[in-house]
């Protein structure tokens, strides 16, 4: 199976640099994806890493290394709008987990001033 | 483009009663998914649909029944609710060519908040 671990709550100051961790166990995957989700908000898109490194969208990065079985989401410049719960998934490989997305339990931010 | 539509938003039923979750996208994809959120968690998968005419199971399967109606609509079915299957429920679909790509995202829908008396 496949199983991703998060820290529960994160709380950093406006304008700061924020890193959430996401490590994982799994038998062989696609690739690292992270997703935002707001309060009462359905969750959406954030990045994706199917390569060892760092990916770069605008204020957030993330980060993959399958050597360590580890990824971070690094947002930058926060915003109070950056309030909200990520989440890490991993898509499964042709060794584990199909076509499915498996959901870490998620990290929920709070910004603050 | 609606992106990914569910209905209803809201509904309360008694333990043993059974109602059918409605999801549609517009932007043709082929693979589905129904996934349930409770306080506190992830998202935990019950079915998907990896293409039209197929369905599997996810993690948590049991009391749910799926029907992919087509391309664009897939349905999920509680035939007897149970209070433990109070949630929220949400719908989303990708483009199964992109997987493993940097194209592989999934599109939810608003959720269904469900209440099971």
């Amino acid at each position: 199976g496949q199983s991703l671990e998060q820290p529960s709550e994160v709380t950093a100051v406006e304008g700061a640099i924020v890193q959430i961790n996401c490590t994982y166990q799994t038998s062989g995957f696609y690739g690292l994806s992270w997703y935002q989700q707001h309060d009462g908000g359905a969750p959406t898109f954030l990045s994706y890493n199917a390569l060892d490194g760092l990916e770069e969208t605008g204020r957030f990065s993330s980060f993959l290394s399958r050597s360590d079985s580890y990824g971070y989401l690094l947002l930058q410049e926060l915003q109070m709008k950056d309030s909200a719960s990520y989440f890490c998934a991993i898509r499964g490989g042709l060794t584990g987990g199909g076509n499915k997305l498996t959901f870490g339990t998620g990290t929920q931010l709070k910004v603050e001033l | 483009n609606a992106g990914v539509t569910q209905t209803p938003k809201f509904q309360v039923l008694k333990t043993g009663q059974s109602m059918t979750l409605q999801c549609a996208q517009d932007m043709n994809h082929n693979s589905m998914y129904w996934y349930r959120q409770d306080p506190g968690m992830g998202l935990r998968l019950i079915y998907y649909s990896a293409s039209e005419g197929t369905t599997d199971k996810g993690e948590v399967p049991n009391g749910y029944n799926v029907s992919r109606l087509n391309k664009r609509e897939f349905s999920l079915r509680l035939e007897s609710a149970a209070p433990s299957q109070t949630s929220v429920y949400f719908c989303a679909s990708s483009d199964s060519a992109l997987a493993g790509t940097k194209g592989d995202t999934q599109y939810f829908g608003p959720g269904t908040r469900l209440t099971v008396l």
